[in-house]
């Protein structure tokens, strides 16, 4: 139990094209989402804490209205990185807290997204 | 702010036991102890977690120290599957502060034939 479904796996795109990061709990609620991103070789920094039917919380130094995150659902956030370039090039994950005692102690990560901004 | 220090790099033969250290000698009294992996190109996957207690489950053994600021993860049979950067991760008790969820540098484990 306890998935959590990230897509696309990959996406390339134009630089100023925007791209759009479905995070999905399959099994179960997730009232809470976060959202990191991974350059190579580098550790997981989080971006953003996403909850259900509120604005996001963004980090010390991440661009709200370059990244959008929506969370309308209790099993899906998105993430869009607008008007993309080169430098937004990166391994982003989202990851989910969900309900209950014993799940909610454990954060469960989707598989990741590879970006790449031409 | 990741709290703990971890060796950057480790081997191990495969079918050997895999002992990774961590640091987290700043550690508060309601503060959890949580390991995590991250396979190449993946997102991390979940290990275990503690308190005090060592703990053990079907992937590993947690063992923490009686002061609380170290402790070990031990995988017992070591495979080439288990090569990966390995997380510890402190954080404040309860259903919430995930937050504060931070990944540190990490231990890369390198099993070896």
């Amino acid at each position: 139990g306890a998935v959590v479904s990230q897509h696309p796996s990959w996406v390339i795109c134009k630089s100023g094209t925007s791209v759009k990061i479905e995070c999905r709990s399959l099994d179960f609620q997730a009232t809470t989402m976060f959202w990191y991103r991974q350059f190579p070789k580098q550790s997981l920094m989080l971006m953003a804490t996403s909850n259900e039917g509120s604005k996001a919380t963004y980090e010390q130094g991440v661009e709200k209205d370059k990244f959008l995150i929506n969370h309308a659902s209790l099993t899906l956030s998105t993430l869009t990185v607008t008007s993309a370039h080169p430098e937004d090039s990166s391994f982003y994950i989202c990851s989910a807290r969900g309900t209950g005692n014993v799940v909610g102690e454990k954060l469960f990560f989707g598989s990741g997204t590879q970006l790449s901004v031409l | 702010d990741a709290k703990t220090t971890q060796p950057t790099s480790m081997d191990c033969a495969e079918g050997r036991a895999a002992n990774l250290p961590c640091n987290h000698s700043t550690i508060s009294g309601n503060e959890y102890v949580y390991w995590y992996r991250q396979i190449h190109s993946q997102g991390p996957q979940y290990i275990i977690h503690g308190l005090k207690n060592n703990e053990t489950n079907e992937m590993a053994s947690l063992i923490i120290t009686e002061d609380r600021k170290s402790s070990t993860l031990i995988l017992p049979h070591a495979t080439l599957r288990d090569t990966a950067v390995y997380y510890c991760i402190v954080r404040p008790g309860g259903l919430y502060n995930f937050n504060k969820f931070y990944f540190g540098s990490g231990t890369k484990l390198n099993v070896k034939p």
